[in-house]
């Protein structure tokens, strides 16, 4: 089973709009990372909260992380028609850093 | 400052075939990770080495696959006796230490006749 997943599965908004996405988790984590990827490319690490940590902001992007609910949301404000791309949590498992576990993503569509 | 950078960017092979994958990691980088992503899923661990050991490779299937990443030259990673169901897009990522953030190469798309 998945450590990462994500909902929603598919996201379409209108450009300035803001988009939230989420992620729950299974097990223990030391941190959890956000990663975007653009349709037949590589992923873009965006952001990594620590466990301990429970909100980080990034330009336009803000992380919370719950670690008593297991999950962890990420949220793009006055979105863009480039942030169109598929994203990804990634949970390496705590004491494997190194090992990522990725959810299955979420499509977001951002409409001009 | 080049990032990870993968070759060949596609691949075709036939079933029986050998495929070899290469990754240069980005400069400084001495942790290389592949990943397998299939259609619609997200990316799937396959291993993790550093300069000439492999540290982790819980992820990679115990036959037909290997993986290196010798002391001078790209990782690589080897698929013997490939079949359909290895068709996918392979990813490299690298990082200078085990717990920094992992870059990510474009990948290899690997299709089977």
């Amino acid at each position: 089973s998945q450590q990462g997943e994500e909902d929603p599965q598919a996201l379409s908004i209108q450009e300035g709009e803001n988009a939230t996405m989420n992620c729950s988790y299974k097990t223990s984590i030391n941190n959890l990372q956000w990663y975007r990827q653009n349709s037949g490319r590589g992923l873009v690490h965006l952001i990594l909260i620590r466990s301990n940590e429970r909100e980080k902001h990034s330009g336009r992007l803000r992380v919370t992380l719950d670690t008593s609910k297991k999950s962890s949301s990420l949220l793009i404000t006055a979105s863009r028609a480039a942030d169109t791309a598929s994203y990804f949590c990634a949970t390496p498992p705590a004491g494997a850093n190194s090992k990522l576990t990725f959810g299955k993503g979420i499509t977001l569509s951002v409409r001009p | 400052n080049a990032g990870v950078m993968q070759n060949p960017r596609h691949l075709v092979r036939r079933r029986g075939q050998e495929a070899r994958l290469r990754c240069s990691p980005m400069k400084g980088h001495s942790h290389v990770y592949w990943y397998r992503q299939l259609p619609e899923e997200g990316l799937k661990f396959m291993v993790y080495l550093q300069k000439e050991n492999i540290i982790d490779e819980s992820g990679m299937p115990k036959e037909r696959f290997s993986a290196e990443f010798p002391k001078e030259g790209p990782s690589i990673l080897r698929i013997q006796q490939v079949v359909r169901g290895d068709s996918a897009a392979y990813f490299c990522a690298s990082s200078p230490t085990e717990s920094q953030p992992q870059h990510f190469g474009d990948g290899t798309r690997l299709s089977i006749l």
